[in-house]
């Protein structure tokens, strides 16, 4: 079946634009997760949804990021006022529901480069 | 608070050469582990987990890790390296503290070249 699909695959932006990244979590997955990968850094956790609800935002980086998702699908990262540290790869990953014991299934990515 | 440690950055070993990648964690309750593998260009693919029960576990491509709780590691082993085995691997540790959310909180990657 389907994987996990995200879009743009490449975003090239200016400093102070907004962005939207898009993830389309594996049909039938409860759980959604967002990471950002630094160049030469491990993955840093962001926001997770189960369902449409995201009961932690804690690991979003500044006001500046935001996310939401509709229903038990597609889930939006939106990054407003865009600086140059925000030039990452954004990563999606669902699993059918939350605990650490589900395998998350990762999409390809969003580059992100913020010029 | 929570963290995974993977000491090397880089590691080049011939092909057909045993690989041990290494990983400490620090979590204050029973650890969920993973490994994953990252090739250019590609998403990450899980290799291998371990949540209970024996500590030495197999994973897919050859790959195998043992969990070692007196040493807060779970490193990552292979026999014999393929050409193909060339990626970044990142361990990872599963947080479950305190609530259900899963998430998972990474290493930095180890980057293993291979050489003919």
């Amino acid at each position: 079946g389907a994987g996990v699909s995200q879009s743009p695959s490449n975003k090239v932006t200016e400093k102070g634009k907004d962005v939207e990244l898009r993830c389309d979590p594996i049909s039938g997955h409860t759980a959604l997760y967002w990471y950002r990968q630094r160049l030469g850094q491990g993955l840093e956790f962001l926001i997770y949804f189960q369902g449409n609800s995201a009961p932690d935002k804690s690991g979003l980086p500044s006001d500046r990021f935001s996310a939401e998702r509709t229903g038990e699908s597609v889930s939006t990262l939106t990054i407003q006022r865009t600086q140059q540290e925000d030039s990452a790869v954004y990563l999606c990953a669902s699993s059918s529901t939350s605990g650490a014991h589900y395998e998350q299934y990762f999409g390809p990515g969003t580059r992100l480069t913020v010029t | 608070a929570q963290s995974v440690t993977q000491p090397d950055i880089h590691i080049t070993v011939s092909e057909g050469a045993s690989l041990e990648l290494r990983c400490n964690y620090s979590y204050g309750a029973t650890p969920y582990l993973f490994w994953y593998v990252q090739s250019p260009g590609q998403g990450l693919q899980l290799l291998l987990k371990y949540f209970s029960g024996d500590t030495l576990v197999q994973g897919i491509k050859g790959f195998e890790a043992e969990f070692k709780r007196s040493q807060s590691s779970f490193n990552l082993r292979k026999p014999s390296v393929h050409w193909s085995d060339a990626a970044e691997y990142f361990c990872a540790v599963g947080d479950n503290y305190g609530g259900s959310q899963g998430n998972l909180i990474f290493g930095k990657g180890t980057k293993l070249s291979v050489k003919p």
